[in-house]
């Protein structure tokens, strides 16, 4: 199993620009996770996902979409990119009926936004 | 008041030392505690989960106090390879039971 992989692991945009960041999971879990890390913070939720079909959004959702459409993939679009948005993003997903709650966390994105 | 808080240090700490950190939550709901280490410009991964009981897991200890809504991790024996930084991670009562509160983190550095 490869995990929770996210592509790019870096990118520089402009600001005004969007992208979308991919997150991949191939452990079948149900919930995935959108997180951003900014230096000396802890980990902010952006969005969140209990299955395919549906999205909730987290403590700070603005600026930011995502969707859900398959059980493996869950991108998070930014649209007109905001210096502010510079961040280390953070994809994670963990199977249901469990009662653990861990988290599993991809490699993470560095985005750089100028 | 910070919904977790934990002092960032960072702690630096000969080889073979033993070293605590502590983490107090603000939401006396809070349901799960969990300690994730995170390496250098890496991604987080659990360390352990805390226990109301108190757990150990080989040289780490967790231990939880619900009155006094604080976490403590004891690593024993320390070694180079426990340089990381040490987050504290609260499941509260929001979005579901699904929102967990990341600490900023506890810096680690073990000296040879």
């Amino acid at each position: 199993n490869a995990g929770v992989t996210q592509t790019p692991k870096f990118r520089i945009l402009k600001i005004g620009q969007s992208m979308t960041l991919q997150c991949t999971q191939d452990m079948n879990h149900n919930y995935m996770y959108w997180y951003r890390q900014d230096p000396g913070m802890g980990l902010k939720l952006i969005y969140y996902s209990v299955g395919a079909g549906i999205t909730d959004k987290g403590e700070v959702p603005n600026g930011y979409n995502v969707s859900r459409s398959t059980t493996e993939d869950f991108p998070l679009r930014l649209e007109l990119a905001a210096p502010s948005q510079t961040s280390v993003y953070f994809c994670a997903s963990r199977p249901a009926g469990t009662a653990s709650y861990e988290q599993y966390f991809g490699p993470g994105t560095r985005l750089t936004v100028t | 008041r910070k919904e977790v808080e934990q002092d960032p240090g960072p702690f630096n700490v000969p080889e073979g030392a033993t070293v605590a950190f502590n983490c107090t939550y603000s939401n006396s709901a809070s349901q799960s505690f969990f300690w994730y280490r995170q390496d250098c410009r890496k991604e987080p991964k659990l360390l352990m989960s805390v226990y109301s009981s108190g757990n150990e897991d080989g040289r780490f200890t967790a231990q939880l106090n619900r009155a006094s809504q604080y976490i403590s991790l004891l690593i024993r024996d320390s070694k180079l390879s426990d340089s990381a930084t040490y987050l504290c991670v609260v499941r509260g009562s929001n979005f579901g039971n699904e929102k967990l509160t990341f600490g900023t983190g506890t810096r680690l550095t073990i000296i040879p």
